[in-house]
C-alpha cells in the first residue's frame, strides 16, 4: 500500500502554546487529506477534510480557528493546534488518498498538553 | 445520513480457527466503497480489504475475505487460519464517491494461543 508519514509521533506541549503536526504522502499525490481525532478505545472522529489548494471543510463542532489545517501541496498537510489546552490531549491521525484509491493512514500523533 | 454499525465490541478466536466480524451500514447511495481497516496496538491504521459496491464478487486478500450483501447492507469480514498477529481493533468503513469515510465503532479481536 501507499505510504503516509505523520510527524511527530509524540509531542508534549505547555498549555497555551501551539503545536504543528505534519502529514506527508510519500509515494502518491494526495488530492484529499483527512484529519481525525481518536479517544481511548473509541472510533475515529473526523475533524476536517482538506483538498489541495482549497480551504478545509470542518465537521460540526470542530473549531476551525483552533485546529488550523493547511494543505498547500499534493504531498503535505499540516494540522496546527493553537492555544492548546489539556482537553486537547488526544491521538490525532491523518489519512490521505488520491482520486482513485483508498485512504492510507499516518502513524498518528499522541499529543499531551500539560 | 450514512451510518456504519459494528455490533460486536469484542470477539475472540482460537489460533488457526476462523472468525467473522459483522458490519452493517445504511445509505441511499448506489455507488460506494466499503473497507475494513485494522488498528493494532501501535495504533497504525492498516487497510485490510476493500469492496466496490458495484462488484458482486466478494473481495479476497489471502486469509481475509468479505461477505458483501448489498441488498441487506451487510459487509462482514472473515479471517481464516487466525494468527496471533491478527489481534487488533477492526474498523469497518464506508465511503461514497470521493468524499469522507464513515467508520464503525470497531471490534476488538483477541486471538487465543
Amino acid at each position: 500500500g501507499a505510504v503516509v508519514s505523520q510527524h511527530p509521533s509524540r509531542v508534549i506541549c505547555k498549555s497555551g502554546t501551539s503545536v504543528k503536526i505534519e502529514c506527508r504522502s510519500l509515494d502518491f499525490q494526495a488530492t484529499t487529506m483527512f484529519w481525525y481525532r481518536q479517544f481511548p478505545k473509541k472510533s475515529l472522529m473526523l475533524m476536517a477534510t482538506s483538498n489541495e489548494g482549497s480551504k478545509a471543510t470542518y465537521e460540526q463542532g470542530v473549531e476551525k480557528d483552533k485546529f488550523l489545517i493547511n494543505h498547500a501541496s499534493l504531498t503535505l498537510s499540516t494540522l496546527t493546534v493553537t492555544s492548546a489546552h489539556p482537553e486537547d490531549s488526544s491521538f490525532y491521525i491523518c489519512s490521505a488518498r488520491d482520486n482513485e484509491g483508498p485512504a492510507f493512514f499516518g502513524q498518528g500523533t499522541r499529543l499531551t498538553v500539560v | 445520513a450514512q451510518t456504519v454499525t459494528q455490533s460486536q465490541p469484542e470477539m475472540s478466536v482460537q489460533e488457526a480457527e476462523t472468525v467473522t466480524l459483522s458490519c452493517t451500514y445504511d445509505t441511499s447511495e448506489s455507488d460506494y466503497y466499503l473497507f475494513w481497516y485494522k488498528q493494532p496496538p501501535s495504533r497504525q491504521m492498516i487497510l485490510v480489504i476493500r469492496q466496490e459496491a458495484y462488484k458482486q464478487q466478494n473481495a479476497t486478500e489471502n486469509r481475509f475475505s468479505v461477505n458483501f450483501q448489498k441488498a441487506a447492507k451487510s459487509f462482514s469480514l472473515k479471517i481464516s487460519d487466525s494468527q496471533l498477529g491478527d489481534a487488533a481493533m477492526y474498523f469497518c468503513a464506508y465511503r461514497a464517491g470521493t468524499y469522507k469515510y464513515i467508520f464503525g465503532t470497531g471490534t476488538r479481536l483477541k486471538v487465543l494461543a
